[in-house]
C-alpha cells in the first residue's frame, strides 16, 4: 500500500526566512496531496492541496510542489511568521477521487523565532 | 456554514468497555471519514462512510465499527476498548464526488484506562 515519509521532523527558521517542508511517496497512482496544519490541541486544517495534473500551486505565501517522476512533494513557506508555527503534515490520496482515503505524514514541527 | 462537529470533546474509558463517537459533517457533504491520531503521529485512516454504507477500510480490527445515518451523520464505536486505544479520533467530511479533499473535525480524545 502507499507509504508516505514527511522530512525533517523537526524544523526552527528566525521570523522572515523561508521554509521547506518535504514528502515523498511510494504509490505512483496516487494523485492527489494535501497539507494540513495542526495547531496544539486543535483540529488538522487544510492550508493547500495539489492535484497530479499540477506542477506546483501558490496560495499568498505558501506554495506546493509536485515532481511526479521522482515522487516527491514539498510545502513552502515564505516570510514566515510566528503564527505559522504549528505541525505540518502531508498526505497522499491512494484512489483519489471518489474514493479518497489518505495516507499521512509523520509530521513537521516547524517553530518560526521572532 | 456549520463546520464539521463532533462530540463528546473528551472520554475516559476503562479497559474491556464499548464506546461511541459522533460526527456531523459540514453542511452540503455527504461522505465522513474516520482517523485515529496517537500522540505525536500523523492520523491513520480507519474507514470512511458514503450512502451509508461502509466505502473504504483501514487496517483496523473489527472491533472498530461505524455507522452513517441518513442525515450524513456518522458514529464510530469501539469494542473491548485496549489501552492502546487511547488517542484523539477525527472524523473528516467530504463530498462523494471529490472525497479526498477532507475537512477535519476537533476531534475526540479518547483516553482508556
Amino acid at each position: 500500500g502507499e507509504n508516505v515519509e514527511q522530512h525533517p521532523s523537526t524544523l526552527s527558521v528566525q521570523e522572515g526566512d523561508s521554509a521547506v517542508i518535504k514528502c515523498t511517496y511510494s504509490d505512483s497512482a496516487s494523485n492527489y496531496f494535501p497539507w494540513y496544519k495542526q495547531e496544539l490541541g486543535k483540529r488538522p486544517q487544510l492550508i493547500i492541496d495539489i492535484r497530479s495534473n499540477v506542477g506546483e500551486k501558490k496560495d499568498q505565501r505558501i506554495a506546493v510542489t509536485l515532481n511526479k517522476t521522482a515522487k516527491h512533494f514539498s510545502l513552502h513557506i515564505t516570510e514566515t511568521q510566528p503564527e505559522d508555527s504549528a505541525v505540518y503534515f502531508c498526505a497522499a490520496s491512494p484512489y483519489g477521487g471518489s474514493q479518497g482515503n489518505l495516507i499521512f505524514g509523520k509530521g513537521t514541527k516547524l517553530s518560526v523565532k521572532p | 456554514d456549520a463546520g464539521v462537529t463532533q462530540s463528546p470533546t473528551h472520554l475516559i474509558k476503562t479497559r474491556g468497555q464499548q464506546v461511541t463517537l459522533r460526527c456531523s459533517p459540514k453542511s452540503g457533504h455527504d461522505t465522513v471519514s474516520w482517523y485515529q491520531q496517537a500522540l505525536g503521529q500523523g492520523p491513520q485512516f480507519i474507514f470512511q462512510y458514503y450512502e451509508e454504507e461502509e466505502r473504504q477500510r483501514g487496517n483496523f480490527p473489527d472491533r472498530f465499527s461505524g455507522h452513517q445515518f441518513p442525515n450524513y451523520s456518522s458514529e464510530l464505536n469501539v469494542n473491548a476498548l485496549l489501552l492502546g486505544d487511547s488517542a484523539l479520533y477525527l472524523c473528516a467530511s467530504s463530498s462523494g464526488t471529490v472525497a479526498d479533499t477532507q475537512y477535519f473535525g476537533p476531534g475526540t480524545r479518547l483516553t482508556v484506562l
